[in-house]
């Protein structure tokens, strides 16, 4: 079955600790990024990448962190340094020729307690 | 002011209303538009994107003003299964491929 698979679909962390969320595409889509989604406000993004090896901040880059080693995947690290790391997390794809319409995972919900 | 406004709902109307969403933007040189829908406790999925002249996608009708710098969303013939909040993006071209949500609509409709 194609599409964006994001796991875990719950993760609870304590206070403190680095989890990692998985983010993969199997559709062949050149850009790949990821936002947050909190209670009240609208989706914000954290990094985004257009090709393999380059990625670039988005409007709340910090405490997190990214890599994009494979087209396939782009596994975003929530540090111990992101201040209010509990929210719905967003993967998304999109095509090159296309950026702004863009196609969603099924979202990791991050708790740390 | 936000960079996307959207009146949060929510919007209770009974199976077979007519409904109307605005939003509107505050970055004049906002160039794409869409509408995402999103389910409770999932991803949101692209909607329709919006043009300058208006499209229409079955019950679905959506609307730019540039000028007024509003978009706007009908639905006619409401369905249960468009119980949902619907989300109104916005990009600026050059910004990085970034778009700006709003934080949404919730229709409720009602037997």
């Amino acid at each position: 079955d194609g599409g964006i698979t994001q796991s875990p679909k719950y993760l609870f962390r304590k206070e403190g600790q680095n989890v990692t969320l998985s983010c993969e595409q199997n559709l062949n889509h050149d850009a790949m990024y990821w936002y947050r989604q909190d209670p009240g406000q609208g989706l914000r993004l954290i990094y985004y990448s257009q090709i393999v090896n380059d990625f670039q901040k988005g409007d709340i880059a910090e405490g997190y962190s990214v890599s994009r080693e494979k087209k396939e995947s782009f596994p975003l690290t929530v540090t111990s340094a992101q201040k209010n790391p509990t929210a719905f997390y967003l993967c998304a794809i999109s095509l090159r020729d296309r950026p702004y319409e863009q196609y969603f995972g099924p979202g990791t919900r991050l708790t740390v307690t | 002011r936000k960079e996307v406004e959207q009146d949060p709902g929510p919007f209770n109307v009974p199976e077979g209303a007519t409904v109307a969403f605005n939003c509107t933007y505050s970055n004049s040189a906002s160039q794409s538009f869409f509408w995402y829908r999103q389910d409770c406790r999932k991803e949101p999925k692209l909607l329709m994107s919006v043009y300058s002249s208006g499209n229409e996608d079955g019950r679905f009708t959506a609307q730019l003003n540039r000028a007024s710098q509003y978009i706007s969303l009908l639905i006619r013939d409401s369905k249960l299964s468009d119980s949902a909040t619907y989300l109104c993006v916005v990009s600026v071209m050059g910004g990085g491929n970034k778009l700006t949500f709003g934080t949404g609509t919730q229709l409720k409709v009602e037997l």
